[in-house]
C-alpha cells in the first residue's frame, strides 16, 4: 500500500508555538500535498511540493521533502488557536494512478 | 468562484434504503473523484470520472456502489440497501486537469451518512 502516515498522531501546542508534522510513504511520488480538515468540515488544500522540490513556504507554512527517505514535514509558525485541525499528507503515485492516498492524519490542537 | 459542491451535508438513511450524493465540480473542472472517510481515518479512493465516463473505479466496493457524471448535472454516488458500515463522510473532489500528478485537487465539504 502506499498509504502515508503522520507523526505524531496527536500534537497538542501553546499558541505561538511552533507545530511540525511528519509525513512517511512507501513508494515513488510525482507530488506531495498538504491538507487541513476541520472538525467535520471538508478539506482545505495548504500545499503541494514537487518530487524535485525540496522546501516550499506559504505564509507560516513550511513544507519539506526529502525524496530519499520518503518523507515529508509541515511546519506551522507562530500557531494560533485557529489552526486546530486534522492535517493530512497526499500522494500521488509515479505509476500514474488517478487518486491520491492519504494517510490518518495528525491533530493538532493550539492552546490559547 | 464557487468551489466544489456537495449536498446533502448530512443524509439519515436505514439499513436498506439508498442513499444518493450528489457532487458539482468547480467551474470549468472536467474531472471529479469521490472519496470515502471512516470515523478517525484518512480519506480512502473510490472512484475517478469524467463526464459520461467513469475513468478508474478501483477503489469502490463491488456491490451496491454506483457512480455517474453525465453530459449535464452533478456527479452522483449511489449506495443502494445501505448497511451500517457504509455510514461515513464522502467527498468529492474535482481538479481541472486529469490526476493528482501536478495538479491541485479541490475538495467539497463532505458529505455524512448516517445509516441507523
Amino acid at each position: 500500500s502506499q498509504q502515508g502516515e503522520e507523526d505524531p498522531q496527536a500534537l497538542s501546542i501553546q499558541e505561538g508555538e511552533n507545530a511540525t508534522m511528519n509525513c512517511s510513504y512507501k513508494t515513488s511520488i510525482n507530488n506531495l500535498q498538504w491538507y487541513r480538515q476541520n472538525s467535520g468540515r471538508g478539506l482545505v488544500h495548504l500545499i503541494l511540493i514537487r518530487s524535485n522540490e525540496r522546501e516550499k513556504h506559504s505564509g507560516r507554512l513550511r513544507v519539506t521533502l526529502d525524496t530519499s527517505k520518503k518523507s515529508s514535514s509541515l511546519l506551522i509558525t507562530a500557531s494560533r488557536a485557529a489552526d486546530t485541525a486534522s492535517y493530512f499528507c497526499a500522494t500521488d503515485a509515479l505509476s500514474g494512478a488517478n487518486n491520491l492516498f492519504f494517510g490518518t492524519g495528525t491533530r493538532l490542537t493550539v492552546i490559547p | 468562484n464557487a468551489g466544489v459542491m456537495q449536498n446533502p451535508r448530512h443524509l439519515v438513511r436505514r439499513r436498506g434504503q439508498e442513499a444518493r450524493l450528489r457532487c458539482s465540480p468547480m467551474k470549468g473542472h472536467s474531472h471529479v473523484y469521490w472519496y470515502r472517510q471512516l470515523p478517525e481515518e484518512g480519506l480512502k479512493f473510490m472512484v475517478y470520472l469524467q463526464k459520461e465516463n467513469i475513468i478508474d473505479e478501483s477503489g469502490m466496493p463491488k456491490e451496491r456502489f454506483s457512480a455517474e457524471f453525465p453530459k449535464e448535472g452533478p456527479s452522483i454516488l449511489r449506495i443502494q440497501q445501505v448497511v451500517r458500515g457504509d455510514s461515513a463522510a464522502y467527498f468529492c473532489a474535482s481538479s481541472l486537469q486529469q490526476g493528482p500528478a501536478g495538479n491541485t485537487i479541490y475538495f467539497g465539504e463532505g458529505s455524512w451518512l448516517t445509516v441507523v
